[in-house]
């Protein structure tokens, strides 16, 4: 199985910093990454797919590059709603495996 | 609007079992790869299982294959995940998601549940 580890697994921040998250694989999973935001007691919300494509309607401010098994989620201006819990998902190789989250919190 | 919405989670005692139920609605759910993910208590995310269209590929993560079993009835637009021989690690918020692109997968999951709750205690 490939594994997922993301780091930091928690960040204090301000508005309008840039954060930055890094996920590495396992192995090699190409650009097969998929990155979620989840607020407490609601579903996951995908942000971005294929490591780099913004899903619709999420805002600019969220990018995602990477390829083989390292990956980075940047916010580059980090605001109110973004306060949240970040996951990455690789979807090379069943079981599709989550990182154990990064929690961005308030400085 | 593109919507999901679970059922079935319950409370059931270690070695039960219990069936969730997910009904789609606002989307060709025929079209798309369903799948669950779970999450417990203060712990992250843990993807379950998915499932083809047609229903011609399933897969598990290795701690429920055997015991869980994936199905969907594209005619009631509803997908289920059956849960036997249930361990307390079992416990958690189950999710019904949707692959993100139509006849592909896996992508990345766009629409998401509110969740059901199984516990499983005695």
């Amino acid at each position: 199985d490939i594994q997922m580890t993301q780091s930091p697994s928690s960040v204090s921040a301000s508005v309008g910093d840039r954060v930055t998250i890094t996920c590495r694989a396992s192995q090699d999973i190409s650009t097969l990454l998929a990155w979620y935001q989840q607020k407490p007691g609601k579903a996951p919300k995908l942000l971005i797919y294929t490591a780099s494509s913004l899903q619709s309607g999420v805002p600019s401010r969220f990018s995602g590059s990477g390829s083989g098994t390292d990956f980075t989620l940047t916010i580059s201006s980090l605001q109110p709603e973004d306060f949240a819990t970040y996951y990455c998902q690789h979807s090379k190789s069943f079981p599709l495996t989550f990182g154990g989250g990064t929690k961005v919190e308030i400085k | 609007e593109v919507r999901l919405v679970e059922s079935g989670g319950a409370l059931v005692q270690p070695g039960g079992s219990l069936r969730l139920s997910c009904a789609a609605s606002g989307f060709t759910f025929s079209n798309y790869w369903m799948g669950w993910v779970r999450q417990a208590p203060g712990i992250g995310l843990e993807w379950v299982a998915n499932m083809k269209q047609d229903g011609s590929e399933k897969h598990y993560v290795d701690s429920v294959e055997g015991r869980f079993t994936i199905s969907r009835d594209n005619a009631k637009n509803s997908l289920y995940l059956q849960m036997n021989s249930l361990r307390a690690e079992d416990s958690a918020l189950y999710y019904c998601a949707r692959d993100l692109i139509s006849a592909s997968c896996c992508y990345g999951m766009d629409v998401w549940g509110q969740g059901t709750t199984v516990t499983v205690s005695s």
